[in-house]
């Protein structure tokens, strides 16, 4: 089976600051795909970055970067430059085929500070 | 362009009554996942509609049935409610592997 892992159940980070959140998984399969979600607390869940694993480059989006070790099967997100707009619930996902499920970690609360 | 769109927003039923959800997907989307997102947790996936056929299903129980429509909209039914089953439903269209995300139904049941 597979499994989504966040070990960080909650992140401050003052605004302008780095931050790093760290999600590992666990599959047999060769090529899936990663996200990381956004949901505020508006409930919208919004998505913020993906990676194919059959790409070596890291996936950037603006502030937001992956560093994606796959043989680790380890998947972080870093957010520079934090805004206040930043603070959500930040989720890691996995899907295994183009079409198919996501699965969930159990989310990162990451808050702004002024 | 409009969105993932969900109705209704927010909903309280009793234990034991049956409730739909309904979901219409991002134009030019021809699949239509659900999930269920209990509080505090991660969504967990329901099932998968494409072609108006359930495509994939996760670990729920057969009160949990939905359709699609030629239109690609879809709706979610959950007969004999369990308190349980109070969470934030959520609906999710695409066309290849990037799943989009209405604003999701809160269903309470009481």
């Amino acid at each position: 089976a597979q499994t989504v892992t966040q070990s960080q159940p909650e992140m401050s980070v003052q605004e302008a600051e780095t931050v790093t959140l760290s999600c590992t998984y666990d599959t047999s399969e060769s090529n899936y795909y990663l996200f990381w979600y956004k949901q505020p607390p508006s409930r919208q869940m919004i998505l913020v970055i993906r990676q194919e694993a059959y790409k070596q480059q890291n996936a950037t989006e603006n502030r937001f970067s992956v560093n994606f070790q796959k043989a680790a099967k380890s998947f972080s997100l870093k957010i520079s430059d934090s805004q206040l707009g930043d603070t959500a619930m930040y989720f890691c996902a996995f899907m295994t085929d183009s079409w198919g499920k996501l699965q969930f970690g159990a989310g990162t609360q990451v808050v702004v500070t002024p | 362009d409009a969105g993932v769109t969900q109705s209704p927003t927010h909903l309280i039923k009793t234990r034991g009554q049956q409730v739909t959800l309904r979901c219409s997907p991002k134009s030019g989307h021809d699949t239509v996942s659900w999930y269920q997102q209990a509080l505090g947790q991660g969504p967990q996936f329901i099932f998968q509609y494409y072609e108006e056929e359930e495509r994939q299903r996760g670990n729920f129980p057969d009160r949990f049935s939905g359709h699609q429509f030629p239109n690609y909209s879809s709706e979610l039914n959950v007969n004999a409610l369990w308190l349980g089953d109070s969470a934030l439903y959520l609906c999710a269209s695409s066309r290849r592997d990037e799943q989009y995300f209405g604003p999701g139904t809160r269903l309470t049941v009481t």
